[in-house]
């Protein structure tokens, strides 16, 4: 099966912190992308990415940056934590493949800044 | 831009009936949609996606969706509805010609109960 880790279930940070999410996918998918979820908002894309080293804005890219240095692995980071970012974080992986496209997703982070 | 919508917050029904999770979607071009359901305390999961072909496409745990052309929509159905289908489902809509880009709706809270 495939497998999207996320390193963390739950974080907590302060204001002002900068945070870094890990994302490890095991399929080797070219596409990776975060989004974050919010009660009566759904799932906003934050950014993505379609190769290594690559990557794209999404909806909702302010506050974020993220790097992809290996196939793998994609990481979220908060420059400057705000309480306006507290949020579930998901990770998910993918292909551009026709019939074989979708996307697995992580079991999330669950972040709350204070 | 492409967009979906899922006009219900939360649908209620009774184990043994039928279910339709309702979603209407906005695009440009032929649509890419897609189905996935969220448990408590984990990421999402696919369910099935509409590409093209059959308007009625079947997916996993039962569930099958509708895709209307004229109506935009993609409703999620399942002629018996079980206590253990009870979740959060989301109604995504990926760009033309592919690609895991996708946007998701806000959600709908299925709540099947004895």
């Amino acid at each position: 099966d495939v497998k999207v880790t996320q390193s963390s279930r739950y974080l907590v940070k302060r204001t002002g912190e900068k945070v870094f999410l890990e994302c490890v996918q095991d399929m080797d998918h070219e596409n990776m992308f975060w989004y974050r979820q919010d009660p009566g908002l759904g799932l906003r894309l934050i950014y993505f990415s379609y190769d290594v080293k690559m990557k794209e804005k999404g909806d909702i890219p302010e506050g974020y940056s993220v790097s992809r240095e290996k196939k793998e692995r994609f990481s979220l980071i908060l420059e400057s934590a705000s309480t306006n970012q507290t949020s579930m974080y998901l990770c998910a992986s993918g292909v551009s493949d026709g019939p074989n496209e979708k996307l697995f997703f992580g079991s999330g982070t669950q972040l709350s800044v204070l | 831009a492409q967009s979906v919508a899922q006009p219900e917050d939360q649908v209620n029904v009774a184990e043994g009936n039928p279910l339709t999770v309702k979603c209407t979607y906005s695009v440009s071009g032929n649509p890419y949609l897609f189905w996935y359901v969220q448990y408590p305390n984990r990421g999402l999961q696919f369910l099935l996606k509409y590409i093209t072909g059959d308007n009625l496409v079947k997916g996993s745990y039962g569930f099958e969706a509708e895709f209307n052309k004229s109506q935009t929509s993609f409703h999620l159905k399942k002629p018996s509805a079980l206590v253990s289908d009870s979740a959060l489902y989301f109604c995504a809509v990926g760009p033309t010609g592919g690609g895991n880009k996708l946007t998701f709706g806000t959600g709908t809270q299925l709540k099947v109960e004895l």
